[in-house]
């Protein structure tokens, strides 16, 4: 199965900065790759999904890269706000055609954006 | 309002004791599916399902059963056989999508259960 590392250590951030957390992972490469929002005791909520063949993807303040080469992805919180705190996980395609949604998770990155 | 309910938010179960957590979702998704997670790892897959009345085992089903009886509902039972039960369980369903076009999962908001 995958292996996806996420940072396992905090990213402490001051407000205003550019978080950048990163995904790496191994085996075969997936056809798309997500990125999750989780606050504490309550479910991921979705952010940002990528496909392979696409190198970027922009939302509001959310900037999401994907290199298939480097086997990656780089999640960028830009002009970090401390709503922003929170843990952010990576999730893989690791499904086929029979079996399509299914997914893999890291376990995560937490992101704490200080005033 | 769409979305995915999980209930009980909190469950506490004796050693030895059977109990379902359940999952609603009013979002007409077909595919539902249940993570476990632990304290510094990622979501691990339990189970699935992409239809009614079907449904597939993940990474760690040892222990656990589910039924899909209908496209709303996909309850799962933490038998006795689970020898770690206490975690953080998660509901989660999908649209239909196909490999290469992706498509985003919803969560319920968990259920957190302690064995006692």
């Amino acid at each position: 199965s995958q292996k996806i590392e996420q940072n396992s250590e905090a990213l402490n951030i001051q407000e205003g900065k550019t978080a950048t957390l990163t995904c790496n992972y191994t085996n075969y490469s997936p056809a798309y790759l997500q990125w999750y929002r989780q606050d504490p005791g309550r479910g991921p909520v979705f952010l940002l999904l990528i496909r392979e063949n696409e190198k970027e993807k922009r939302k509001e303040r959310l900037k999401v890269t994907f290199d298939t080469t480097l086997k990656q992805s780089l999640f960028h919180i830009t002009a970090s706000q401390p709503a922003d705190s929170a843990t952010y996980l990576c999730a893989l395609d690791i499904g086929t055609t029979d079996s399509w949604g299914k997914l893999q998770f890291g376990a995560g990155t937490q992101v704490v954006v200080t005033p | 309002d769409g979305g995915i309910t999980q209930s009980p938010k909190y469950l506490f179960r004796k050693e030895g004791q059977n109990v379902t957590l359940s999952c609603e979702q009013n979002l007409n998704h077909d595919a539902m599916y249940w993570y476990r997670q632990d304290p510094g790892q990622g979501l691990r897959l339990i189970y699935y399902s992409q239809i009614v009345n079907d449904f597939q085992k993940g990474d760690i089903a040892e222990g656990y059963s589910v039924s899909r009886e209908k496209k709303e509902s996909f309850p799962l039972t933490v038998t006795s056989a689970q020898k770690n039960p206490t975690a953080f369980y998660l509901c989660a369903s999908s649209k239909r999508g196909n490999r290469g076009h992706g498509t985003e999962a919803f969560f319920g908001q968990g259920t957190r259960l302690t064995v006692v």
